[in-house]
């Protein structure tokens, strides 16, 4: 019973290069989210994707991209990396009712851009 | 502007004391509150929610959690800490759906 599961779990990218992060899930759920996580900021929210076929902006979506492949798959681009882009990045989900339903949390993606 | 406030970045308690962790809230209507905690190199992993009813929530490994409406806080407790409980804890809002405001996190520090 994986839940939630991001790969890479670790990178490191020059500045400029292109890279994708996948998140899979397995629990059936219609939601997705992209967060990412810096030191004192706690988590901020790049893109989700309410169910399969959609996508929205969250609160830092600048220099990424997002493609919700299929009700399991949600993944995250950066086009071109920026060490500003240096961060913890956490795929989650939440299962249908999303206003009180927690969220299920991959082990995240550590990306250090040089 | 909608946020949650984690005021203090660590909380150090020794084993066996109760353990309290502050959250307060600034968020229109009546919104969902999560807690949350992460262990290094996880992910988040949920530990307790409060949606409507007692404002004593009980949840995972012992914790619970005190809302207090006229204050705007959801405080997290434990009776009595063990030094496993160390670990960063997060506080989260759901204002609406597909919204979730996460506080800054505290550290928890269990002493021996």
């Amino acid at each position: 019973n994986a839940g939630v599961t991001q790969t890479p779990k670790f990178q490191v990218l020059k500045t400029g290069q292109s890279m994708t992060l996948q998140c899979a899930q397995d629990m059936n759920h219609n939601s997705m989210y992209w967060y990412r996580q810096d030191p004192g900021m706690g988590l901020r929210l790049i893109y989700y994707s309410a169910s399969e076929g959609t996508t929205d902006k969250g609160e830092v979506p600048n220099g990424y991209n997002v493609s919700r492949l299929n009700k399991r798959e949600f993944s995250l681009r950066l086009e071109s990396a920026a060490p500003s882009q240096t961060s913890v990045y956490f795929c989650a989900t939440t299962s249908p009712g999303t206003e009180n339903q927690p969220q299920h949390f991959g082990d995240g993606t550590r990306l250090s851009i040089l | 502007a909608q946020s949650v406030a984690q005021p203090e970045d660590q909380v150090n308690v020794a084993e066996g004391n109760p353990l309290t962790v502050k959250c307060t809230y600034s968020v229109s209507g009546n919104p969902y509150l999560f807690w949350y905690v992460q262990y290094p190199n996880r992910g988040l992993q949920f530990l307790l929610k409060y949606i409507t009813g007692d404002n004593l929530v009980k949840g995972s490994y012992g914790f619970e959690a005190e809302f207090n409406k006229s204050q705007t806080s959801f405080h997290l407790k434990k009776p009595s800490a063990l030094v496993s409980d160390s670990a960063l804890y997060f506080c989260a809002v759901s204002p609406g759906t597909y919204k979730y405001i996460f506080g800054t996190g505290t550290r928890l520090k269990v002493l021996a």
